[in-house]
């Protein structure tokens, strides 16, 4: 069964930089889910989009901003990187009233900032 | 406020000994529940979940959680584990909302 894709797997910034990280939901699925977890940590909600609209807003610095396209396909832009931005971000999606909102996490993409 | 509390941050267990995971919850309406498991350098991968009906669910690989009402509960059990098994195991709550809350997380290691 297709999962969530994420991209890309690996990525290494230097401080200030910027980077974009692409998450591809289970075809059919409304609902994007970005978390954070750093070394160690729990996963942490950062934003949510339900059918191309923010629904949700966590923990997301300013200097992120994430949108939902028209496909369904969202994108994480991260500014201004900083040390402790490092982390695997996880991308999950859902089908809204579908089996309790299920969300299924894809593999993450871990960024490291040099 | 919302809050997952999982009380075991580290166990460490032999194989073939039986596991509970302690899971509670703070949440003032319907929820849903979820056990995630992450192996070593892997993403969160489903474990099994409660939406609704029998409260006692069965998930993957021989887990298996009650969820208990009155106290604010989902335990994760096993009867048996194995060295395989050797994850963390983290508990999720949703409220029918777009937010997921998880809990910190319980580390389990199986000594073979």
């Amino acid at each position: 069964a297709a999962g969530v894709i994420q991209s890309p797997r690996h990525l290494i910034k230097e401080k200030r930089e910027t980077a974009t990280l692409k998450c591809y939901p289970i075809p059919r699925h409304d609902t994007v889910y970005w978390y954070q977890q750093g070394p160690g940590q729990d996963p942490q909600f950062l934003i949510s989009f339900y059918e191309k609209m923010q629904s949700d807003k966590g923990s997301i610095p300013d200097r992120f901003s994430a949108q939902q396209f028209s496909d369904y396909h969202s994108e994480l832009n991260m500014s201004s990187l900083e040390l402790g931005d490092s982390a695997l971000y996880f991308c999950a999606s859902s089908l809204q009233g579908a089996s309790g909102n299920t969300i299924y996490f894809g593999e993450g993409s871990w960024l490291t900032v040099v | 406020a919302q809050s997952v509390s999982q009380h075991n941050h580290h166990v460490i267990l032999s194989e073939a000994a039986s596991l509970e995971l302690g899971c509670n919850y703070s949440y003032g309406g319907t929820v849903n529940l979820f056990w995630y498991v992450q192996y070593p350098g892997q993403h969160l991968q489903l474990l099994l979940k409660y939406f609704s009906g029998d409260p006692l669910v069965k998930g993957i690989k021989g887990f298996e959680a009650e969820f208990i009402k009155s106290k604010f509960s989902f335990n994760l059990r096993k009867p048996s584990v194995q060295w395989s098994d050797t994850a963390e195991y983290f508990c999720a709550v949703n409220g029918g909302t777009y937010k997921y809350i998880f809990g910190t997380g319980t580390r389990l290691k199986v000594l073979a």
